[in-house]
């Protein structure tokens, strides 16, 4: 069965420092990996995603993320934090064996503090 | 381009009725799909669809029916409301098809309250 964690609620951090937002993943086959955010009583945009190649993905406004098969982790990173970056962030996965759908993360809320 | 869009975006029902939330996807795409939202549980997947004609549930579909006839549209229908369908409701549409990145495109939703 796929799986997302996000083992953290809420990120605080402080503008102008760096921000991680962690995630861990399980899936059947090679896993295709996304985050995405969202702003109060807005749907989910799309910040980036993994799906082959190269492990550390650019994303919109300044996001990147690194995907690690080892650890099975995918944690969205930011060099200097904006205090409009704050919102929720969602991961998700789906495996890339036929049939298979996206599973989220239940979500962290990240606070950045001016 | 609208993208995804959904009506209505806000609604509140009275235990057993029914109603249709509307979703309209002008992207082309081939699979669409159903999500509800819930305090601090992320993302549910209610139903979804391949293309037209085909749907399938997904993690949470009991007190839902869905219908796909047009590759743009793919209502979602609440038979009999029960307060535990009170929830913030998405639809979304992607692409899966060869060479496509399978990339979620999200509507803004509907809040609907069920007292």
């Amino acid at each position: 069965a796929q799986s997302v964690a996000q083992p953290e609620d809420q990120v605080n951090v402080a503008e102008g420092n760096p921000l991680t937002v962690k995630c861990t993943y399980s899936v059947s086959g090679n896993p295709y990996l996304f985050w995405y955010v969202q702003y109060p009583n807005r749907g989910l945009q799309f910040l980036l995603k993994y799906i082959t190649g190269d492990n550390l993905v650019k994303g919109s406004y300044g996001f990147e993320a690194e995907f690690n098969k080892s650890q099975t982790s995918f944690h969205l990173k930011k060099p200097s934090a904006l205090v409009s970056d704050s919102a929720l962030y969602f991961c998700a996965v789906r495996g890339d064996n036929y049939g298979q759908n996206f599973v989220f993360g239940p979500g962290t809320r990240l606070s950045v503090l001016p | 381009n609208a993208g995804v869009t959904q009506t209505p975006k806000f609604r509140i029902l009275k235990i057993g009725q029914s109603m249709t939330l509307q979703c309209t996807q002008d992207m082309n795409h081939n699979y669409m799909y159903w999500y509800r939202q819930d305090p601090g549980m992320g993302l549910k997947l209610i139903y979804y669809s391949v293309g037209a004609g085909i749907t399938d549930k997904g993690e949470v579909p009991n007190g839902y029916n869905v219908s796909r006839s047009t590759t743009e549209d793919f209502p979602l229908r609440l038979e009999l409301a029960a307060p535990s369908q009170t929830s913030v409701y998405f639809c979304a549409s992607s692409t899966r098809r060869t060479g496509s990145t399978d990339t979620q495109y999200f509507g803004p939703g509907t809040r609907l309250t069920v007292l």
